[in-house]
């Protein structure tokens, strides 16, 4: 069993739809939780960062950690065409070293 | 730079080569990261460096794996006598020093024919 789990997809929206993304985990040692975002041939972008649990809004994006699941959600709304790439969680214990999901590819239908 | 500048973008070597990969982090960051992701898996873990820090090497897969860092800088991560299973994008990433703060490279896609 991997230690971080993430349905590949691909998962396909119409412009405006909530996207929702999620990981599972088993480390119960995580404590930093990462939402990425990876355009083709492009390395991965830093979304959002939640240390905990709870949950962190940012514009049209928020991330939700619920450890006593050890779950983890991504949320877009009104998504947009240029939301169309790979989504990648990612975790950490030590605050150096991540543990990534497979990702999502997710694509928006304009 | 204002990125993290990684050389070549793009290798196709022969099995039982050497081949050299280059990460020039972001100037000031002290912490360097080397993953590894293959097609339809995550980013894998391989090296990190902190410093002048013994570097965390747990995650190099094999003994054909090597990566120095000069001058607390720039990086190169070696893989000798390649194999087809090497093949992979090799991405770095540098951070002042918390996970959150990584900022990766675009990486080096290498394909061992």
């Amino acid at each position: 069993q991997k230690e971080v789990e993430q349905d590949p997809g691909p998962l396909s929206v119409p412009e405006g739809a909530i996207v929702s993304l999620n990981c599972t985990y088993s480390n119960s040692a995580f404590q930093y939780f990462m939402w990425y975002r990876q355009y083709s041939r492009k390395g991965p972008e830093l979304l959002m960062y939640t240390y905990s649990s709870g949950n962190k809004e940012d514009g049209r994006f928020t991330a939700q950690v619920d450890k006593s699941s050890k779950y983890i959600s991504l949320f877009i709304r009104d998504s947009q065409p240029s939301d169309s790439a790979t989504y990648l969680c990612a975790m950490s214990a030590n605050d150096y070293k991540l543990s990534f999901g497979a990702g999502t590819t997710v694509t928006v239908r304009a | 730079g204002a990125g993290v500048s990684q050389s070549p973008s793009n290798k196709v070597t022969e099995k039982g080569k050497d081949v050299e990969l280059r990460c020039d982090p972001i100037s000031g960051h002290t912490a360097l990261y080397w993953y590894r992701q293959s097609l339809g898996q995550g980013l894998e873990f391989l090296i990190y460096f902190q410093g002048n820090s013994a570097p965390d090497k747990s995650g190099l897969p094999s003994d054909r794996f090597s990566a120095e860092r000069t001058g607390g800088s720039v990086s190169t991560l070696t893989i000798q006598r390649t194999q087809q299973e090497d093949s992979a994008v090799y991405l770095c990433a540098s951070s002042r020093g918390q996970a959150y703060g990584y900022t990766f490279g675009s990486g080096t896609r290498l394909t061992v024919v």
